[in-house]
């Protein structure tokens, strides 16, 4: 079963539009990690952000935002007032409590793309 | 303070042929972790490495295969290869120190099986 779910496969806007990208996820776990990362055209997947499960504290840093809900199980990310450098995809992920499962299971990741 | 680094960057193989690759992980870190990409799939854990020791492995074939060494540089193997094997392959390092630490990527080695 898909343990991360990124509903939106492509998402286009226009420069400083904001831009927010769901994701769903799914654990029995009452521990747990989530993640947001960015891969550029050069492939290199860059960490943005990790939220443990008990802090539902939602952040913002710089043009970046995260609104973490436990009730609902979601994460998500806003870009506010979006440039065309953002144009990326972004991949939400989930670890796992298991302490010999020490890995991250990737959503399907969104393809936001910003045009000037 | 050096990235991950992964070589080749690009690697064109034939159906049956194996291949290594490469990674290196950001100093100090002991835990490499191995992932594959392909549109269809999308990222997929392949194996990670700590100290030397697997300690856990995705659902792949017997094929894969990892290793990592003293130095915390990790290679991974595939043998066979098939034309499903082409794919991005990512290396990720991390400290691993507590289970919520960041995993760093490398800029990936492009795998392409004819």
């Amino acid at each position: 079963a898909q343990k991360v779910t990124q509903a939106q496969t492509e998402i286009s806007v226009v420069e400083k539009e904001d831009v927010t990208l769901d994701c769903v996820y799914e654990t029995r776990d009452t521990t747990y990690y989530l993640f947001w990362y960015k891969q550029p055209p050069s492939g290199e997947l860059v960490f943005l952000i990790r939220r443990n499960s008990f802090d539902e504290q939602n952040e913002i840093s710089g043009r970046y935002s995260w609104n973490f809900q436990k009730s609902t199980s979601s994460f998500n990310f806003t870009i506010t007032a979006s440039q065309v450098v953002d144009s990326a995809v972004y991949f939400c992920a989930l670890s796992e409590a298991d302490p010999n499962d020490y890995k991250l299971s990737f959503g399907a990741g969104t393809t936001v793309t910003v045009r000037a | 303070k050096a990235g991950v680094t992964q070589t080749p960057r690009y690697l064109i193989k034939t159906r049956g042929q194996q291949v290594t690759l490469s990674c290196s992980p950001i100093s100090g870190h002991r835990s490499v972790s191995w992932y594959q990409q392909t549109p269809g799939q999308g990222l997929q854990f392949l194996f990670e490495y700590f100290s030397e020791t697997q300690r856990n492995k995705g659902n792949f074939p017997g094929r894969f295969s990892g290793r990592q060494f003293s130095n915390s540089r990790s290679e991974m193997n595939v043998s066979t290869l098939e034309l499903g094997d082409s794919a991005l392959y990512l290396c990720a390092s991390s400290l691993a120190l507590r289970r919520n630490d960041e995993q760093y990527f490398g800029p990936g080695t492009r795998l392409t099986v004819t």
